[in-house]
């Protein structure tokens, strides 16, 4: 049972444009969520996160938005720069330290 | 700090070897996790210790699989023995409060 999915496998967007990379969960009991990105033959790192008592937060070019009576969130990057091209994982918590996360999406953005 | 530290960064092997993964954490971190990232489920959680202690290993495959922490500093997973549907790169990542931090993972591949 997956309970955090990504159902986009892939985006592709313009340089300067707007990226929107979407998540649903299923578990009303998670609280906390967060986007992780991943390059190549790396680990993937902390991008940036939010707690459910809010619905948006904000770090430079980067927002994710929280709806949860729809139990989505989004990534919103504007505007989108070539290395942002990456693998994009949203993940939920019920702050008991066990992170559960989609299966990821490609993002790549040409120049 | 040097971050999550993982070993080997590549392991190829045949069907039915041993394989033992190995992690160190970040120091002073009470939580540390084993993740197989696949196509399908993309960052899989298989098990997670605090403080040492084994929490939640529901995640684990089958009972191939199995990963121990003797100490603070140190985590393995192993399989034994090995199939080639085994074949992933396995990450381990640790947290102290927040977020979590990725090891640069170990590929493993099973022939």
């Amino acid at each position: 049972d997956q309970q955090v999915k990504q159902n986009s496998p892939s985006l592709s967007v313009q340089e300067g444009r707007i990226s929107i990379l979407n998540c649903d969960y299923t578990n009303s009991m998670f609280d906390y969520f967060l986007w992780y990105k991943k390059y190549p033959a790396e680990g993937p790192t902390f991008l940036i996160s939010i707690s459910s008592i809010k619905d948006k937060n904000e770090d430079g070019r980067f927002t994710v938005f929280l709806n949860k009576s729809a139990k989505h969130l989004s990534l919103h990057i504007v505007p989108s720069q070539p290395g942002d091209s990456a693998v994009y994982f949203c993940a939920a918590s019920k702050r008991t330290g066990k992170l559960i996360f989609g299966q990821g999406t490609t993002l790549q953005v040409k120049p | 700090d040097a971050g999550v530290i993982q070993s080997p960064r590549h392991e190829v092997t045949e069907m039915g070897q041993e394989v033992t993964l190995r992690c160190k954490p970040i120091s002073g971190h009470d939580y540390l996790f084993w993740y197989r990232q696949t196509m399908m489920r993309g960052l899989e959680l298989l098990i997670y210790f605090n403080n040492n202690v084994p929490i939640d290993d529901s995640g684990m495959p089958e009972d191939r699989f199995s990963a121990k922490m003797p100490n603070a500093s140190f985590s393995t997973l192993k399989i034994q023995p090995s199939e080639p549907r085994d074949s992933a790169v396995y990450f381990c990542a640790s947290m102290g409060t927040g977020e979590l931090f990725f090891g640069e993972g170990s590929r493993l591949t099973v022939l």
